[in-house]
């Protein structure tokens, strides 16, 4: 089984709203990943987590916040966010590194 | 610093027809290859890796790839296309130095079949 899940599947917020995605897989996966796609373009990693702590953070803008409650379980909190930030939110998990990263079927935001 | 240049942004070909996808990547160290498979609206889907086993690798839905170091390529091929492989298909190389979980991807190339 190489499933990962995500919810919701759609999510339309204002720039004010506060809301947050949800990730999770059952493979006993170590690394955690969120990615961002805009349409067209290939997808853009953002946060990386390993063993539950976070090892890689590209710079992302404060107004994303990752969260990695236990093995199993990624979320990505949302506050304040601008049109630009509209686009498919991807989460995908890995055994190790080198390992093949295995992508969830996203949540397509958009921000109005 | 590794990078991977997927030459063709779309490829277009009849339903039956040869499918060649191209990839080069560029690495310091030995890689690990990708090829993902996105359909509209959803995520990305592993179609094979290479990771300094076999050369040539088989993956889902017939395709295969073949690592070529002295070429530093991956290309991407089946041979004969269906209209269900039609999609965006994205190389990626990641490697085995240090704890970089990172995963470069190419920009890209969108296969069309045409009936």
């Amino acid at each position: 089984d190489t499933e990962v899940t995500q919810t919701p599947k759609h999510l339309v917020m204002g720039m004010t709203n506060k809301k947050s995605l949800k990730c999770e897989q059952h493979m006993g996966h170590r690394a955690m990943y969120w990615y961002k796609q805009k349409a067209k373009k290939p997808p853009e990693l953002m946060f990386v987590y390993s063993y539950e702590k976070l090892s890689i953070n590209e710079s992302v803008p404060s107004r994303f916040s990752p969260e990695c409650p236990n093995s199993s379980l990624l979320n990505l909190h949302l506050h304040a966010l601008q049109p630009e930030d509209s686009a498919l939110y991807l989460c995908a998990s890995s055994q190790d590194q080198g390992r093949p990263i295995y992508f969830g079927p996203g949540t397509r935001l958009t921000v109005t | 610093a590794q990078s991977v240049t997927q030459l063709g942004s779309h490829v277009s070909v009849s339903e039956g027809a040869l499918v060649l996808l191209r990839c080069n990547y560029s690495s310091s160290v030995p890689p690990y290859l990708f090829w993902y498979v996105q359909y509209p609206n959803q995520g990305l889907q592993l179609l094979l890796k290479y990771t300094s086993a076999a050369t040539l690798v088989k993956g889902i839905n017939g395709f295969e790839a073949e690592f070529k170091k002295s070429e530093t390529s991956f290309h991407l091929t089946k041979p004969s296309a269906h209209m269900s492989d039609a999609a965006e298909y994205f190389c990626a190389v990641s490697y085995s130095g240090g704890s970089n979980y990172k995963l470069t991807f190419g920009k890209g190339t969108l296969l069309t079949v045409n009936p």
